[in-house]
């Protein structure tokens, strides 16, 4: 099984900065998502991207997903302290019944 | 009221024993997954679950078992414990159609 892969593997900015992170992975899929965890936490879901759409905004979420390039990216605008976690991305492998998640990209916002 | 609950937070035992690790929601969700995170944090899925149809990840070993005594409920028993199955252990849930996934707080077991 395929999971998604995150990039960077951490990433630091300080607040009021942009932060971007990038996800492949490398069979067809039904929707890929985007979640948070933070620290000694679950995961907690923060948007959703079917294989159709090219672009999601929720809030200062952004998100983007080619399907050529098997690839997403998420990004945070103007970061606050309260965004540093690790974001994951998780895929459904076209099975609609089954997400695979990556080792997620850890994310440090600096007050 | 927390919409997946799992006990305990955490556990830790001896090497050889069995332990079970109790999960429910109480959003009306019919699939039900167990979840293990790593020291590397990266969440590989066990099981995935329903009233119909139990799904396993072929490289779990089968010292884990799930148990589901109604809808609302899927515990995870593990038999033999071993050090390498030290990790946090994810209870989730979804809807059928697959969409958002709802996690629980997760369970930090440690094998010493």
């Amino acid at each position: 099984s395929q999971q998604g892969e995150e990039d960077p593997q951490a990433l630091s900015i300080q607040e009021g900065e942009n932060a971007t992170m990038n996800c492949s992975y490398k069979t067809s899929i039904n929707n890929l998502q985007w979640y948070r965890q933070n620290s000694g936490r679950g995961l907690v879901h923060l948007i959703l991207i079917r294989s159709n759409e090219r672009e999601k905004h929720s809030g200062r979420l952004r998100v983007t997903l080619d399907t050529s390039k098997k690839s997403s990216s998420l990004l945070i605008t103007a970061s606050r302290a309260a965004d540093t976690a690790s974001y994951f991305c998780a895929t459904d492998e076209g099975t609609g019944n089954q997400f695979y998640f990556g080792t997620g990209t850890s994310l440090t916002v600096i007050p | 009221d927390t919409a997946v609950s799992q006990t305990p937070k955490y556990l830790v035992t001896q090497m050889g024993n069995d332990k079970s690790i109790k999960c429910e929601q109480n959003l009306g969700h019919d699939t039900m997954y167990w979840y293990k995170q790593d020291s590397k944090k990266f969440l590989k899925i066990m099981f995935s679950y329903n009233n119909k149809e139990l799904i396993i990840n072929e490289t779990v070993p089968n010292r884990f078992s799930p148990k589901s005594p109604d809808k609302a409920h899927l515990n995870l028993h593990i038999n033999s414990l071993e050090l390498g199955d030290s990790a946090v252990y994810f209870c989730a849930s979804s809807e059928p159609s697959g969409n958002t996934i709802y996690f629980g707080e997760g369970s930090w077991l440690t094998v010493v």
